[in-house]
């Protein structure tokens, strides 16, 4: 089956800066890959996904970039702010089988 | 309009006891997903519906482990003779109807097996 790995698990930036988050998977099935966003004590939220068509994805200062001959998806978050501090997790689902494989998580806190 | 619920919020059981959980989706949303998520871990997914069958099964961690839905909306994840291991958040995600379609997560249900 699929599996879902994401690096770094921690990242603590300056507010300002960017951050990065990668996510590399294993089946060249996987076909869309969306981007959550936990704050704690909290559900998980859709930020941003990308479509296995589409190479770049981008929504103010949040991106997603895709690259499918390497199976690797990163989130490119820029001019952080302390509000962007939460656990982000990266997920891959395969064609039309609505099964998702979740990363394990990146906890990220920008200091102000 | 109302977004997915969960219930209970919290539930505390002993050992060996049955536990039962339940989603409410999104109204008109055909797909529903139940995932787990340990203490500081990622997701991992359980289950998914599509109206009220699950064509996979093969995510849940034992034969302990069951889930059904009806109506295609309400589904409730039953857990028979409660382990430890078995402590975690649950979580119910539901969207429109593909698995590209946005997914929306409930607050959970936080269960603590003594």
């Amino acid at each position: 089956g699929e599996n879902v790995e994401q690096h770094p698990s921690t990242l603590s930036v300056q507010e300002g800066d960017s951050a990065v988050i990668k996510c590399t998977y294993s089946d060249s099935a996987s076909n869309y890959f969306p981007w959550y966003k936990q704050e704690l004590g909290k559900r998980p939220q859709l930020i941003i996904d990308i479509r296995s068509n589409v190479g770049e994805k981008k929504d103010q200062r949040i991106a997603v970039t895709l690259n499918k001959t390497a199976k690797h998806f990163s989130l490119h978050i820029t001019e952080t702010q302390p509000e962007d501090s939460a656990v982000y997790f990266c997920a891959a689902s395969i064609g039309n089988f609505n099964k998702f494989y979740f990363g394990s998580g990146t906890k990220l806190n920008v200091k102000p | 309009g109302a977004g997915v619920s969960q219930s209970p919020s919290n539930k505390v059981t002993e050992k060996g006891k049955d536990v039962e959980l339940r989603c409410d989706p999104i109204s008109g949303h055909t797909a529903l997903y139940w995932y787990r998520q340990s203490l500081g871990q990622g997701l991992e997914f359980l289950i998914y519906f599509q109206g009220n069958s699950a064509p996979d099964k093969s995510g849940l961690p034992s034969d302990r482990f069951s889930a059904e839905r009806t109506g295609g909306s309400v589904s409730t994840l039953t857990i028979q003779r409660t382990q430890q291991e078995d402590s975690a958040v649950y979580l119910c995600a539901s969207s429109l109807s593909h698995s590209t379609d946005t997914q929306y997560f409930g607050p959970g249900t936080r269960l603590t097996v003594l």
